[in-house]
């Protein structure tokens, strides 16, 4: 069945590192993608969007990155903060009509 | 604020019980989806509700029921409660079914309420 997957299930940055958080998804068919933060206590936060036709689209310090020849989705966090501590869950759309959610990254940013 | 709203916050209930949740969508929005999140678990999606009628079925118990009103809020039905279905219980909305756009734009993408903490003791 269709899948999202993250590679890593914690990373462990300094503060004022770059941080990249990967996805792997499985289906070829999926046209937009999703990343979002969600921190302790509190619902998933829209991070930033990236369609199929893009392969590169950057926001306010954060990247996201689409290798649609390996079905690869990353975020790059830039300069990374202790205020960025929170789970990163990619998403993509299929036109099934819903998002599907991989299992999230948790991110630590150390003092 | 994202402008999805649900409550209660918390909710602790006895195995075998019934509860409900609700969920207000932001303004505008015609879609509601309704998650489930276990400890270290990703979002499993429940069910999604357009305009009032249901959509989309995802992994959703028979235990587990749902409605959207024509004032297009929606409640999540949870009875004869197990202590696995102690979770976090997440809704989003979104403006339309996906592929609308907005801004020029195509959007698919959803907003999450805080959720539901519901415990089971």
């Amino acid at each position: 069945g269709e899948s999202v997957g993250l590679h890593l299930p914690t990373l462990s940055v300094q503060e004022g590192d770059n941080s990249i958080i990967n996805c792997a998804y499985s289906n070829s068919a999926s046209d937009y993608f999703i990343w979002y933060k969600q921190e302790s206590g509190k619902g998933p936060q829209f991070i930033i969007d990236i369609r199929s036709n893009m392969d590169k689209r950057q926001g306010q310090r954060v990247t996201v990155l689409l290798n649609k020849t390996v079905k690869h989705l990353s975020l790059q966090i830039a300069a990374t903060q202790p205020g960025d501590s929170a789970v990163y869950f990619c998403a993509e759309n299929s036109n099934t009509g819903k998002l599907i959610f991989g299992q999230g990254t948790t991110l630590q940013v150390k003092p | 604020d994202s402008g999805v709203t649900q409550t209660p916050k918390h909710l602790i209930t006895a195995t075998g019980q019934r509860v409900t949740l609700r969920c207000s969508p932001r303004s505008g929005d015609l879609s509601v989806y309704w998650y489930q999140q276990s400890l270290d678990q990703g979002l499993q999606f429940l069910i999604q509700y357009y305009n009032g009628e249901e959509r989309a079925k995802g992994n959703i118990l028979e235990r587990f029921s749902a409605q959207q009103f024509p004032d297009l809020h929606s409640e999540l039905n949870l009875s004869s409660l197990e202590l696995g279905d102690s979770a976090l219980y997440f809704c989003a909305s979104s403006v339309e079914a996906p592929g609308q756009i907005i801004s020029g734009a195509v959007w698919y993408g959803y907003t999450f309420g805080s959720g539901t903490r519901l415990t089971v003791v």
